[in-house]
């Protein structure tokens, strides 16, 4: 089974810092790496796909880089709206299986 | 606008059946793949598996013997079963779509919290 790992579990930011998560992958999955946003007491919501491709209707200050085992999701100018919960997830096994990581918490410094 | 809505009992009893129903409007779910998504409280997020329009499914190894998805075209509907439930199922559940077998989840339910208790 391919295990996903996230750094870090949690972060403090304040608002207009510039915030880096990482995600990775216990072995290759390309770029079958995907990332969502998710508020509590609401459903996830797809933020970049394939790794690096901004979901339709995601502000640009989001965006995502890395292929093969390491990834991650940049936030350029952190916004009042972006403390949440964030998580990774990979769709590269054969036969398929989505697996998330663990998720990171962006809270309010 | 799509929108997926998930129906089903709140309480489930330790060695029942957790049976659970998305509604789909605003898309046809004879196209795309239907997922089953799950998250313990205050927990990570857990995929159960899918279902295509056509029937063919995938699940997780981990609940595999113990989950059935099936679609229901007629109704625009697609439904979980889980089996021999436990408190470790307790979790807020969600319906979601995705475009692939490989793509990513790209609309969701707003989620049903199903507990299991006695």
């Amino acid at each position: 089974d391919i295990q996903m790992t996230q750094s870090p579990s949690s972060l403090s930011a304040s608002v207009g810092d510039r915030v880096t998560i990482t995600c990775r992958a216990s072995q290759s999955i390309s770029s079958y790496l995907n990332w969502y946003q998710q508020k509590p007491g609401k459903a996830p919501k797809l933020l970049i796909y394939a790794a690096s491709s901004l979901q339709s209707g995601v502000p640009s200050r989001f965006s995502g880089s890395g292929s093969g085992t390491d990834f991650t999701l940049t936030i350029s100018s952190l916004q009042p709206e972006d403390f949440a919960t964030y998580y990774c997830q990979q769709s590269y096994s054969t036969p398929v299986f989505f697996t998330f990581g663990p998720g990171t918490k962006v809270d309010i410094k | 606008q799509v929108q997926l809505q998930e129906s089903g009992p709140g309480l489930v009893k330790p060695s029942e059946t957790l049976s659970l129903t998305c509604t789909v409007s605003g898309a046809s779910i004879s196209t795309y793949y239907w997922s089953w998504i799950r998250q313990p409280p205050g927990k990570g997020l857990e995929w159960i598996g899918y279902v295509h329009y056509s029937g063919s499914t995938n699940y997780n190894p981990s609940l595999k013997g113990r989950v059935t998805i099936s679609v229901d075209t007629s109704k625009n509907q697609f439904s979980l079963k889980l089996s021999s439930v436990a408190a470790a199922d307790t979790a807020v559940y969600y319906c979601a779509r995705g475009v692939g077998p490989r793509t990513p989840i790209d609309y969701w339910g707003q989620g049903t919290l199903v507990t299991v208790s006695s």
